[in-house]
């Protein structure tokens, strides 16, 4: 159980082009979902928690406009990547945080996007 | 600011070794902390969670321990195998109103069969 997919696993696209990436937990809901930014041989870096039917809570340094973030149902967060350029190119994670649960974040396999 | 670190960056041993990987955190308030593995360009597998009330965690041939007070927790793998080789990641809940995690900076492990 537990279990959250994302889609697409890869996507390539042109620079100034737009990506949405889809993160859906599969067997529970999500008050909360949280998405992370991953470059190459470093950590995970928090990026913004998206709560479902409100705004997503955006962190230090991580531009509003331009990683849209959409949480209309408990089982659906989507991150949208607005004009994108090759330093957003890096590998992206979402995870859900389970309402039965308080304890743990169920992660996605992630998204590896490249900007040309 | 809530910091976590993990010594060392990389480690390769021999296969057999038993081995400890470190992580450090700044705040010592925890909720709980959490060991995950991540092979390349692959997501997270959760190994073991420690609540903050908790000293250690078994799993097979994984043991986590915790020490609040000094903010510092560690992961032995014993008898490690090819197939132990991947990203370490520790990762610290500090509860709240979200569970919001902060990663440490990863352990890169390389088992030499």
């Amino acid at each position: 159980g537990a279990v959250v997919s994302q889609h697409p696993s890869w996507v390539i696209c042109k620079s100034g082009t737009s990506v949405k990436i889809e993160c859906r937990s599969l067997d529970f809901q999500a008050t909360t979902m949280f998405w992370y930014r991953q470059f190459p041989k470093q950590s995970l870096m928090l990026m913004a928690t998206s709560n479902e039917g409100s705004k997503a809570t955006y962190e230090q340094g991580v531009e509003k406009d331009k990683f849209l973030i959409n949480h209309a149902s408990l089982t659906l967060s989507t991150l949208t990547v607005t004009s994108a350029h090759p330093e957003d190119s890096s590998f992206y994670i979402c995870s859900g945080d389970p309402t039965f649960s308080t304890d743990t974040q169920y992660f996605g396999p992630g998204t590896r996007l490249t900007v040309l | 600011k809530q910091e976590v670190t993990q010594i060392p960056a990389a480690l390769s041993v021999p296969e057999g070794e038993n081995l400890v990987l470190n992580c450090s955190f700044t705040d010592s308030a925890i909720y709980n902390l959490q060991w995950f593995r991540q092979d390349p360009g692959k997501g997270l597998t959760s190994l073991l969670l420690i609540q903050s009330s908790q000293r250690e965690q078994t799993s097979g041939r994984l043991n986590a321990s915790l020490d609040k007070s000094s903010g510092r927790s560690t992961l032995y793998i014993a008898a490690s195998q090819p197939g132990d080789s991947a990203t370490y990641l520790c990762a610290v809940n500090y509860g709240g109103a979200t569970n919001k995690l902060i990663f440490g900076t990863g352990t890169l492990l390389a088992v030499q069969p």
